[in-house]
């Protein structure tokens, strides 16, 4: 069965720093999104994504994070200048059409992402 | 802006008990969505309830969308430790943004 993968599966840096983290969203899928979870707590909206630009975002995206999908596979999430409350489970999904549609969100398996 | 509510935020059962979790948003939604993630796992797609009072059942699970499709619950029958982890509903208030409720975290004790 066709899976959403991410990398690094954990990842630590130091406050300030800029990370960047992986996804390759299922082959057909044409949505793609981002989400994060600290940890214990419930699953955030950060972003979707689709035809190549965002489609909407929350209040925590700023202007520290981009999203980009820089070639036919891959779709990122860059975090400029980490800050410590940025701690925190990853997710990437995808899905074959938007969710406002009976369609299914596929997470991946998320990156652990530690600012120290 | 739009809120989703989950109560209860833990629930404690004994195998083979029944067990019920409950979902309220604040604003009328055009679908909901049930997740479940394991300890130390990524959500998992349970299922979308679209209609207003449509009843899906899987297996052991039922779940429910309110008349007023602002409120939805999942029902498990006689559960079992592989039931273990946490739920979530999620909505979309439109668009392409997902509000997902705080979940309930299920214990089953064998």
């Amino acid at each position: 069965e066709p899976e959403v993968t991410q990398t690094p599966s954990h990842q630590v840096t130091q406050m300030g720093q800029e990370v960047i983290l992986r996804c390759v969203p299922i082959s057909n899928h044409l949505y793609f999104y981002w989400y994060r979870q600290i940890l214990g707590q419930k699953v955030e909206f950060l972003v979707s994504f689709y035809n190549n630009e965002i489609s909407e975002k929350s209040e925590i995206f700023d202007d520290q994070f981009s999203v980009e999908r820089p070639d036919g596979s891959n779709f990122t999430l860059k975090i400029r200048s980490t800050k410590l409350e940025d701690s925190a489970m990853y997710f990437c999904a995808s899905s074959l059409r938007r969710q406002g549609g009976t369609d299914t969100q596929y997470f991946g398996p998320g990156t652990r992402l530690t600012v120290l | 802006g739009q809120q989703v509510m989950q109560i209860p935020q833990y629930q404690h059962v004994q195998e083979g008990e029944d067990f019920t979790t409950y979902c309220n948003s604040s604003t009328t939604l055009s679908n909901i969505q049930w997740y479940k993630q394991r300890p130390g796992g990524h959500p998992v797609f349970l299922i979308q309830l679209v209609k207003s009072g449509e009843v899906k059942k899987q297996k052991r699970l039922t779940f429910q969308f309110g008349e007023a499709k602002k409120n939805s619950s999942l029902h498990i029958t006689a559960t079992q430790t592989t039931d273990v982890g946490t739920y979530f509903c999620a909505g979309p208030p439109g668009g392409f943004k997902t509000i997902f409720g705080a979940g309930t975290r299920l214990f089953v004790k064998a």
